[in-house]
Protein backbone atom coordinates (compact mmCIF):
# COMPACT_ATOMS: atom_id res chain seq x y z
CA UNK A 1 0.00 0.00 0.00
CA UNK A 2 1.22 3.55 -0.68
CA UNK A 3 -0.01 6.98 0.49
CA UNK A 4 1.63 10.81 1.10
CA UNK A 5 1.11 13.41 2.94
CA UNK A 6 1.36 16.70 2.15
CA UNK A 7 1.96 18.95 4.91
CA UNK A 8 0.55 22.73 4.89
CA UNK A 9 -2.78 22.52 3.29
CA UNK A 10 -1.75 26.43 2.46
CA UNK A 11 1.46 28.08 2.30
CA UNK A 12 2.15 31.76 1.86
CA UNK A 13 5.10 33.12 0.52
CA UNK A 14 6.38 36.59 -0.52
CA UNK A 15 7.60 36.99 -4.29
CA UNK A 16 11.60 36.40 -4.20
CA UNK A 17 11.37 33.89 -1.15
CA UNK A 18 12.26 30.50 -0.50
CA UNK A 19 9.21 28.34 -1.29
CA UNK A 20 9.31 25.14 0.47
CA UNK A 21 6.38 22.28 -0.08
CA UNK A 22 6.39 19.38 2.35
CA UNK A 23 5.91 15.79 1.29
CA UNK A 24 6.21 12.32 3.07
CA UNK A 25 5.34 9.12 1.39
CA UNK A 26 4.86 5.43 2.36
CA UNK A 27 5.53 2.58 -0.21
CA UNK A 28 6.23 -0.98 0.05
CA UNK A 29 7.88 -1.29 -3.07
CA UNK A 30 11.17 1.45 -3.96
CA UNK A 31 8.61 4.31 -4.86
CA UNK A 32 8.24 6.65 -7.79
CA UNK A 33 7.86 10.08 -7.14
CA UNK A 34 6.21 13.00 -8.92
CA UNK A 35 5.48 16.71 -8.14
CA UNK A 36 2.75 18.00 -10.52
CA UNK A 37 0.97 21.69 -10.43
CA UNK A 38 -2.28 22.51 -10.94
CA UNK A 39 -3.77 26.26 -11.47
CA UNK A 40 -7.52 27.24 -11.66
CA UNK A 41 -9.27 25.56 -13.88
CA UNK A 42 -6.78 23.73 -15.58
CA UNK A 43 -5.40 20.00 -15.68
CA UNK A 44 -2.50 18.94 -14.22
CA UNK A 45 1.19 19.68 -15.14
CA UNK A 46 4.09 17.67 -14.40
CA UNK A 47 7.26 19.79 -12.35
CA UNK A 48 9.57 17.31 -11.87
CA UNK A 49 9.54 13.12 -10.77
CA UNK A 50 12.02 10.63 -9.04
CA UNK A 51 12.89 7.35 -10.98
CA UNK A 52 15.64 6.32 -8.74
CA UNK A 53 18.46 8.09 -10.33
CA UNK A 54 20.04 11.29 -8.73
CA UNK A 55 18.42 12.29 -5.58
CA UNK A 56 18.38 15.58 -6.23
CA UNK A 57 15.89 16.32 -9.32
CA UNK A 58 15.56 19.43 -11.06
CA UNK A 59 11.98 20.18 -13.20
CA UNK A 60 10.71 23.33 -14.87
CA UNK A 61 9.75 26.41 -13.80
CA UNK A 62 13.10 26.60 -11.03
CA UNK A 63 11.72 23.99 -9.28
CA UNK A 64 13.75 21.26 -7.58
CA UNK A 65 13.35 18.11 -5.25
CA UNK A 66 15.40 15.87 -3.28
CA UNK A 67 14.33 12.12 -2.81
CA UNK A 68 15.41 11.02 1.05
CA UNK A 69 14.92 7.68 1.63
CA UNK A 70 16.02 7.76 5.42
CA UNK A 71 13.27 10.62 6.14
CA UNK A 72 10.25 9.45 3.54
CA UNK A 73 10.57 12.70 1.98
CA UNK A 74 10.15 14.16 -1.40
CA UNK A 75 10.37 17.80 -0.69
CA UNK A 76 9.67 20.53 -3.36
CA UNK A 77 12.14 23.86 -3.43
CA UNK A 78 12.35 27.31 -5.36
CA UNK A 79 14.86 29.26 -4.37
CA UNK A 80 12.88 32.49 -5.71
CA UNK A 81 8.84 32.72 -5.33
CA UNK A 82 7.07 34.67 -8.57
CA UNK A 83 3.47 35.67 -8.72
CA UNK A 84 3.28 33.14 -11.43
CA UNK A 85 4.16 30.09 -9.01
CA UNK A 86 0.58 30.85 -7.43
CA UNK A 87 -1.46 27.27 -8.24
CA UNK A 88 -1.64 23.82 -6.30
CA UNK A 89 0.91 21.37 -6.46
CA UNK A 90 0.21 17.67 -5.73
CA UNK A 91 2.70 15.36 -4.35
CA UNK A 92 2.27 11.88 -6.07
CA UNK A 93 3.68 8.34 -5.90
CA UNK A 94 3.42 5.46 -8.02
CA UNK A 95 4.83 1.94 -8.22
CA UNK A 96 2.36 -0.30 -7.63
CA UNK A 97 0.78 -2.72 -10.46
CA UNK A 98 -1.63 -0.72 -13.13
CA UNK A 99 1.02 2.60 -13.00
CA UNK A 100 -1.79 3.91 -10.36
CA UNK A 101 -0.82 7.36 -8.99
CA UNK A 102 -1.68 7.50 -5.57
CA UNK A 103 -2.19 11.66 -4.51
CA UNK A 104 -1.35 13.65 -1.71
CA UNK A 105 -4.37 16.57 -0.47
CA UNK A 106 -2.32 19.49 -2.37
CA UNK A 107 -1.02 22.50 -1.36
CA UNK A 108 -1.92 25.51 -2.45
CA UNK A 109 0.74 28.07 -2.94
CA UNK A 110 0.17 31.94 -2.58
CA UNK A 111 2.52 34.62 -3.10
CA UNK A 112 2.36 37.77 -1.75
CA UNK A 113 3.94 40.85 -3.70
CA UNK B 1 2.55 18.68 -29.91
CA UNK B 2 1.60 15.30 -28.80
CA UNK B 3 -1.62 16.10 -26.10
CA UNK B 4 -4.26 14.93 -24.00
CA UNK B 5 -7.74 16.85 -25.32
CA UNK B 6 -10.80 16.86 -23.26
CA UNK B 7 -13.87 18.61 -24.92
CA UNK B 8 -15.94 20.55 -23.51
CA UNK B 9 -13.62 22.56 -21.37
CA UNK B 10 -16.74 23.60 -19.69
CA UNK B 11 -20.44 21.45 -19.36
CA UNK B 12 -23.63 21.86 -17.97
CA UNK B 13 -26.67 19.44 -17.63
CA UNK B 14 -29.53 18.72 -15.77
CA UNK B 15 -30.41 17.01 -12.60
CA UNK B 16 -30.71 13.07 -13.90
CA UNK B 17 -30.24 14.16 -17.66
CA UNK B 18 -26.89 11.99 -18.80
CA UNK B 19 -24.47 13.54 -20.49
CA UNK B 20 -20.71 11.77 -22.26
CA UNK B 21 -17.43 13.71 -21.80
CA UNK B 22 -14.82 13.42 -24.02
CA UNK B 23 -11.11 13.19 -24.26
CA UNK B 24 -8.84 12.12 -27.18
CA UNK B 25 -4.95 11.90 -27.02
CA UNK B 26 -2.32 11.75 -29.86
CA UNK B 27 0.41 10.28 -27.52
CA UNK B 28 -0.74 6.78 -28.86
CA UNK B 29 -0.16 5.48 -24.92
CA UNK B 30 -2.27 1.94 -23.91
CA UNK B 31 -3.66 3.49 -20.97
CA UNK B 32 -6.20 6.27 -20.02
CA UNK B 33 -7.77 7.03 -17.03
CA UNK B 34 -10.96 9.08 -15.76
CA UNK B 35 -10.12 10.86 -12.56
CA UNK B 36 -13.03 13.21 -10.77
CA UNK B 37 -11.76 16.22 -8.78
CA UNK B 38 -13.79 18.38 -6.19
CA UNK B 39 -12.61 21.84 -5.05
CA UNK B 40 -10.02 21.71 -2.83
CA UNK B 41 -9.21 18.08 -3.13
CA UNK B 42 -6.67 15.75 -5.12
CA UNK B 43 -7.81 13.71 -7.97
CA UNK B 44 -10.20 10.72 -7.29
CA UNK B 45 -9.04 7.97 -9.71
CA UNK B 46 -12.79 6.37 -11.42
CA UNK B 47 -11.50 3.92 -13.78
CA UNK B 48 -9.22 3.37 -16.32
CA UNK B 49 -8.30 1.20 -19.16
CA UNK B 50 -5.34 -0.69 -19.92
CA UNK B 51 -5.70 -1.35 -23.56
CA UNK B 52 -9.66 -2.88 -23.73
CA UNK B 53 -9.25 -3.78 -20.48
CA UNK B 54 -11.12 -1.62 -18.12
CA UNK B 55 -10.80 -1.44 -14.44
CA UNK B 56 -13.72 0.05 -12.62
CA UNK B 57 -12.06 1.18 -9.07
CA UNK B 58 -14.19 -0.20 -6.24
CA UNK B 59 -15.90 2.90 -4.79
CA UNK B 60 -17.03 4.15 -8.10
CA UNK B 61 -20.65 5.17 -8.51
CA UNK B 62 -23.14 3.01 -10.93
CA UNK B 63 -23.88 6.07 -12.22
CA UNK B 64 -20.36 6.42 -13.91
CA UNK B 65 -19.63 4.50 -17.27
CA UNK B 66 -17.41 4.42 -19.81
CA UNK B 67 -16.08 3.59 -23.25
CA UNK B 68 -12.89 3.07 -25.29
CA UNK B 69 -13.73 2.43 -28.75
CA UNK B 70 -10.20 2.73 -30.15
CA UNK B 71 -6.19 3.27 -28.38
CA UNK B 72 -7.27 7.47 -29.35
CA UNK B 73 -10.53 8.09 -27.80
CA UNK B 74 -12.35 7.22 -24.40
CA UNK B 75 -15.34 8.96 -23.17
CA UNK B 76 -17.09 9.23 -19.48
CA UNK B 77 -20.78 9.15 -18.87
CA UNK B 78 -23.21 10.04 -16.41
CA UNK B 79 -26.65 8.54 -16.96
CA UNK B 80 -27.76 10.59 -13.94
CA UNK B 81 -26.20 13.03 -13.25
CA UNK B 82 -26.63 14.42 -9.31
CA UNK B 83 -25.60 17.51 -7.72
CA UNK B 84 -22.63 15.66 -6.10
CA UNK B 85 -21.32 14.52 -9.64
CA UNK B 86 -19.99 18.52 -10.00
CA UNK B 87 -17.15 18.93 -10.29
CA UNK B 88 -13.53 18.96 -12.14
CA UNK B 89 -13.35 15.59 -14.94
CA UNK B 90 -9.77 15.28 -15.42
CA UNK B 91 -8.50 12.76 -18.14
CA UNK B 92 -4.71 11.15 -18.36
CA UNK B 93 -2.83 8.88 -19.97
CA UNK B 94 0.11 6.46 -18.81
CA UNK B 95 2.82 4.18 -20.99
CA UNK B 96 3.37 1.33 -18.23
CA UNK B 97 7.03 -0.13 -18.25
CA UNK B 98 9.20 -0.14 -20.30
CA UNK B 99 9.04 3.29 -20.87
CA UNK B 100 8.19 5.94 -19.25
CA UNK B 101 8.74 6.12 -15.66
CA UNK B 102 5.08 5.75 -14.44
CA UNK B 103 4.17 8.98 -14.99
CA UNK B 104 0.92 10.21 -15.79
CA UNK B 105 0.10 12.55 -18.65
CA UNK B 106 -3.48 15.40 -18.14
CA UNK B 107 -5.72 16.78 -20.21
CA UNK B 108 -7.25 20.22 -19.34
CA UNK B 109 -10.28 19.08 -17.84
CA UNK B 110 -14.11 19.29 -18.47
CA UNK B 111 -15.47 21.26 -15.19
CA UNK B 112 -19.55 19.95 -15.32
CA UNK B 113 -21.72 21.71 -13.70
CA UNK B 114 -25.70 20.46 -12.71
CA UNK B 115 -28.35 22.49 -12.34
Amino acid sequence: AQSVTQLGSHVSVSEGALVLLRCNYSSSVPPYLFWYVQYPNQGLQLLLKYTSAATLVKGINGFEAEFKKSETSFHLTKPSAHMSDAAEYFCAVSGGAGNMLTFGGGTRLMVKP
Amino acid sequence: DAMVIQNPRYQVTQFGKPVTLSCSQTLNHNVMYWYQQKSSQAPKLLFHYYDKDFNNEADTPDNFQSRRPNTSFCFLDIRSPGLGDAAMYLCATSRPPPGTAYEQYFGPGTRLTVT
